[in-house]
């Protein structure tokens, strides 16, 4: 079965500093998420896509999170800058369509220095 | 708000002994629910699911029952393997949105 890819799969940094995460669904999924996922907790929904528009980011920290899916296949989470507290697996997801089964990638393991 | 409770890990078991997880979930309306596993260093995959009351969900030798009495969802599996140990989450999905409990790990010893 095709798979989520992510990269980079660990990512370590000094806080203040920019990074990005990448994600490629499987194809034909219209429908993207990203997730945080703090050590010990259950993952929380960031942003979610619906093609290349966004249709949640309630609980996306605006002020240093970006997130973006231009053409609407492959997707680009940023922070910037990163701070301490952002260290988490962050988690992208993808279905065919809403209310479809979410299919996970492995996830980038972030580490704030 | 919505939200899921499961028991809280690390659950320890030997080989061959009865598994269960207990989920309890909040929401308005009658959401879908969810198990999803976690092994380690990789993301989550969906375990089973029910859509509505009393629905069954199975796979890979798991069960859990959709009750909407007791707002519960507990997972069990008659005879765990070592092959078994992970992070479960329990999860609920309401207006295209899933939540999830804080997962439980489940650690066999052989």
């Amino acid at each position: 079965e095709a798979e989520v890819a992510q990269s980079p799969r660990y990512k370590i940094t000094e806080k203040s500093q920019a990074v990005a995460f990448w994600c490629d669904p499987i194809s034909g999924h219209a429908t993207l998420y990203w997730y945080r996922q703090i050590l010990g907790q259950g993952p929380e929904l960031l942003v979610q896509f619906q093609d290349e528009s966004v249709v949640d980011d309630s609980q996306l920290p605006k002020d240093r999170f970006s997130a973006e899916r231009l053409k609407g296949v492959d997707s680009t989470l940023k922070i910037q800058p990163a701070e301490l507290g952002d260290s988490a697996m962050y988690l992208c997801a993808s279905s065919y369509d809403r209310d479809q089964p979410q299919h996970f990638g492995d996830g980038t393991r972030l580490s704030i220095l | 708000g919505d939200s899921v409770t499961q028991m809280e890990g690390p659950v320890t078991l030997s080989e061959e002994a009865f598994l269960t997880i207990n989920c309890t979930y909040t929401a308005t309306g009658y959401p879908s629910l969810f198990w999803y596993v976690q092994y380690p260093g990789e993301g989550l995959q969906l375990l089973l699911k029910a859509t509505k009351a009393d629905d069954k969900g199975s796979n890979k030798g798991f069960e859990a029952t959709y009750r909407k009495e007791t707002t519960s969802f507990h997972l069990e599996k008659g005879s765990v393997q070592v092959s078994d140990s992970a992070v479960y989450f329990c999860a609920l999905e309401s207006a295209s949105k899933i939540i999830f409990g804080s997962g439980t790990r489940l650690s066999i010893r052989p």
